[in-house]
């Protein structure tokens, strides 16, 4: 079935830049997003990029979508301290239309 | 819109006994969806409903848990009976349809969180 995988920790220093990692199987995933969790808090759309795109910028956030390699990023510039949280790459099946989650990357900022 | 309701925030219970948590959408979203998300497993859809209607529920884990949404602004997810490894916290969803060629912003509640003792 479909698998989206995303490696579990990253920690930055305040102010770099925070990159997170995100692979997906399905071929034919139309549409990708990036959530963000905060401590007891639900999930919250960042933002989302369509298949046949490669890259997106809203402010702070870049994501760049490798779809030859079903490769999925996102940068966060000037990483401040409310940026901890977890960050979840989804992708929607093409045929099914569900959104499929990855684990989720936990992002400690270092002040 | 105060997005979507999810009660109770908490709940903590005994092996055995029934649980019941409850969601109210977005007004106007026909979607609904349930996620249960722990440590181990990360985030899993169970069900999800489209104009009230049980759509996919090939996630429940097992006859004990059920859910239904008797119209477009409620839903439950009830255990019965409940079992430690359910605890976990719940997820409720809800997005307006798109379609298979749009994009489907769920918009989520805070949360269940459920132990059980």
């Amino acid at each position: 079935g479909e698998d989206v995988e995303q490696s579990l920790f990253l920690s930055v220093r305040e102010g770099d830049s925070s990159v997170i990692n995100c692979t997906y199987t399905d071929s034919s995933s139309t549409y990708l997003y990036w959530y963000k969790q905060e401590p007891g808090a639900g999930l919250q759309l960042l933002t989302y990029i369509f298949s046949n795109m490669d890259m997106k910028q809203d402010q702070r956030l870049t994501v760049l979508l490798n779809k030859k390699d079903k490769h999925l990023s996102l940068r966060i510039a000037d990483t401040q301290t409310g940026d901890s949280a977890i960050y979840f790459c989804a992708e929607k099946d093409g045929n099914t239309g569900k959104l499929i989650f990855g684990q989720g990357t936990t992002l400690q900022v270092k002040p | 819109d105060a997005g979507v309701i999810q009660s109770p925030r908490h709940e903590v219970t005994e092996m055995g006994q029934e649980v019941t948590l409850r969601c109210k959408p977005i007004s106007g979203h026909d979607y609904l969806f349930w996620y249960r998300q722990t440590m181990m497993r990360g985030l899993e859809l169970l069900i999800y409903f489209n104009n009230n209607v049980p759509i996919d529920d090939s996630g429940m884990p097992e006859d004990r848990f059920s859910a239904k949404m008797p119209n477009a602004s409620f839903s439950t997810l009830k255990i019965q009976p409940s079992e430690p490894r359910d605890s976990a916290v719940y997820f409720c969803a809800s997005t307006e349809t798109s379609g298979r060629s749009g994009a489907n912003v769920l918009t989520f509640g805070a949360g269940s969180r459920l132990t059980v003792l």
